[in-house]
């Protein structure tokens, strides 16, 4: 059973156009992660939501944008994808009881800029 | 700044037998380790988590050994089958509302048949 769901797997974008990539998740958990991973790197953490309070990470691009309207649902916006935005981008989520605790990835939407 | 890294970014192994993944670590606050699996395509894979009170975890064909002392982690897995093969990230993180992951760099498993 899919808990932490990724739409579409593939994006294909034109330099320059906006695009917007969608996570869902089953588990109720507090907190939703978007990492970006460029090929044979580590994930790199964009931002992440505890509830509806936003973290950004200070090295993170204005471009990269988040929205959470709910608990379940989490978009990462991309306003002007250049060339080197293409990666696979991961969502991720966690409970957050205080302690840190596991981060539960979904399978990433891999993002192609033409 | 800290980081955490790995000793070998590629490890081949012989089907049946045991490997062992290694990850060093800087961060001497970090206090919960966790590595992922990572197939072809796929998003990172949660395998077994340790906190820093702990020395060992066992898992199913997997244990996970701390070393707190020098900074080291450890992934063994054992009687290794095909589906090992994938990319194995040590992530660790700090305790008490810290939800960042610090992931390393990763090593690529291959498993020959």
């Amino acid at each position: 059973d899919a808990m932490v769901i990724q739409n579409p797997r593939y994006q294909v974008t034109q330099f320059g156009k906006p695009v917007t990539l969608s996570c869902s998740q089953t588990l109720n958990h507090n907190v939703m992660y978007w990492y970006q991973q460029k090929s044979s790197q580590a994930p790199k953490l964009l931002f992440h939501y505890y509830d509806k309070d936003f973290n950004n990470e200070a090295d993170t691009p204005d471009n990269f944008q988040s929205r959470r309207p709910n608990t379940s649902f989490c978009f990462l916006d991309i306003r002007s994808p250049g060339l080197g935005d293409a990666a696979m981008y991961l969502c991720a989520t966690s409970r957050r009881t205080g302690y840190a605790d596991t981060q539960y990835f979904g399978p990433g939407t891999r993002l192609t800029v033409l | 700044g800290e980081n955490v890294g790995l000793h070998l970014p590629t490890l081949s192994v012989q089907e049946g037998d045991n490997s062992i993944i290694n990850c060093a670590y800087s961060n001497s606050a970090s206090d919960y380790f966790i590595w992922y699996k990572q197939e072809s395509g796929k998003g990172p894979q949660f395998i077994i988590d340790i906190r820093s009170n702990m020395d060992k975890r066992q898992g199913q064909r997997v244990t996970v050994l701390l070393n707190k002392t020098v900074k080291h982690l450890s992934l063994q897995i054992a009687a290794t089958q095909p589906g090992d093969s994938a990319v194995y990230f040590c992530a660790e993180t700090v305790n008490f509302g810290n939800e960042k992951l610090t992931f390393g760099t990763g090593t690529r498993l291959t498993i020959i048949p």
